[in-house]
């Protein structure tokens, strides 16, 4: 069965970039859809975008085009990197396997999480 | 974008009887909905898609309703592993989005 591991930095200072990666094991990025979804106290869960194998994105509009999320399949990983960074931005960022093309449906497998810090 | 509404934010009910969580969309999201378990310091668990199919291991007890607006997740029996927060998630408008959550208390 598919399983995913985030990895990156807990800490980040305000205006640098968080940079996130996410393994994937059991199984192939080929050919599904993967995302990224944090989740705060204020903000609840958010969607933040999702990558296809063949390096489609989409984002949330709501993250202002600070995202950049990418796909390596020779390492079976894809990553985000979220600039300018505050706050607000302080969250567990998840990732997770979309059910179906365009991400159009459910999450599943979900990785365990990583909780990132905005501070300095 | 749409938006989730989950009622109560907090159920407080007893082992071995019922609950009902309910989430009621800002617009028709058809039949689009997944319904997500989170126990405090784990990942979300699917539950339901597609409004009332169950995932790979979702107890029977589990039971998906709704259309269009509004939408429940409804639990007989409850178990002890049950006491979670429970959150619905949309599918029909980019950005799909969740509901706040309610947390389902002894």
């Amino acid at each position: 069965q598919v399983r995913l591991q985030e990895s990156g930095p807990g800490l980040v200072r305000p205006s640098e970039t968080l940079s996130l990666t996410c393994s994937v094991s059991g199984g192939s990025v080929s050919p599904s859809f993967w995302t990224w979804i944090r989740q705060s106290p204020t903000k609840g869960l958010e969607l933040i975008g999702y990558i296809s194998y063949t390096a489609t994105v989409n984002y949330n509009p709501s993250l202002k085009s600070r995202a950049t999320i990418s796909m390596d399949t020779s390492t079976n990983q894809f990553s985000l990197k979220l600039m300018s960074v505050t706050a607000s931005d302080t969250a567990v960022y998840y990732c997770a396997k979309c059910s179906s093309v365009d991400c159009a449906g459910w999450f599943d497998p979900w990785g365990q999480g990583t909780l990132v810090t905005v501070s300095s | 974008e749409v938006v989730l509404t989950q009622s109560p934010a907090t159920l407080s009910v007893s082992p071995g009887e019922r609950a009902t969580l309910s989430c009621r969309a800002s617009e028709s999201v058809g039949g689009s909905i997944s319904w997500y378990q989170q126990i405090p310091g784990q990942a979300p668990r699917l539950l339901i898609y597609g409004t009332s199919t169950r995932a790979t291991g979702t107890p029977r007890r589990f039971y998906g309703s709704g259309s269009g607006t509004e939408f429940a997740l409804t639990i007989t029996s409850l178990q002890s592993e049950d006491f979670a927060f429970y959150y619905c998630q949309q599918y029909y408008y980019w950005p799909y989005t969740f509901g706040q959550g309610t947390n389902l208390d002894i």
